[in-house]
């Protein structure tokens, strides 16, 4: 059973670079989409991107310039970066796989534990 | 950006009740409709994807249906453990986007 732990930076100043990385147990990031979603305090889910084993990315349009996700695949990990951070960042981050569910179907069908990050000076 | 809107946004029932939770997209998006139900300080968990079709381990009082804008999660007769936060969430087109969510509280 594939699951996922993330961890990461929890508090960082306005400016600096939000880090987390979520490795990949009982299966391989070489297949799939692995994805970050983030979650404000008291607010709704927000999609920020995902990537495939050969790095292809696909990113939320709304962070895009701010975004990097990578995968390390000897590791079986993968990574988000967000740069330039503001109070607005503040969320829950997840990591989670955008597995196929069913043809050509597919779901976050396993989450991360959630990592709290609070950018505040 | 393809914007999915849940109604209502949060309700109150009892033990036993049949409750229904409504998402539209603004756009069609044919099947590509999953479910997810979230509890204080978790992840979400998926519970229904592609419309109607039930994760493993999910029980059979949850069901969904619809297709291209309008969808609804039904709970057949709600227990103590289904008290909790729903998602909708669209992967017809990138990038994903969720519901604002429906929250079922004990009435």
């Amino acid at each position: 059973q594939v699951q996922l732990q993330q961890w990461g930076a929890g508090l960082l100043k306005p400016s600096e670079t939000l880090s987390l990385t979520c490795a990949v147990y009982g299966g391989s990031v070489s297949a799939y989409y692995w994805s970050w979603i983030r979650q404000p305090p008291g607010k709704g889910l927000e999609w920020i991107g995902e990537i495939n084993h050969s790095g292809s990315t696909n990113y939320n349009p709304s962070l895009k310039t701010r975004v990097t996700i990578s995968v390390d695949t000897s590791k079986n990990q993968f990574s988000l970066k967000l740069s330039s951070v503001t109070a607005a960042d503040t969320a829950v981050y997840y990591c989670a796989r955008f597995g196929q569910v069913v043809y050509y179907y597919y779901a976050l069908d396993v989450w991360g534990q959630g990592t709290t990050v609070t950018v505040s000076s | 950006d393809i914007q999915m809107t849940q109604s209502p946004s949060s309700l109150s029932a009892s033990v036993g009740d049949r409750v229904t939770i409504t998402c539209r997209a603004s756009q069609s998006i044919s099947s590509y409709l999953n479910w997810y139900q979230q509890k204080p300080g978790k992840a979400p968990n998926l519970l229904i994807y592609v419309v109607s079709s039930l994760q493993s381990g999910v029980p059979s009082r949850f069901s969904g249906s619809g297709s291209g804008t309008a969808f609804t999660l039904t709970i057949s007769s709600l227990q103590p453990e289904d008290f909790a936060t729903y998602y909708c969430q669209q992967t017809y087109s990138t990038p994903q986007t969720f519901g604002q969510g429906t929250k079922v509280e004990i009435k």
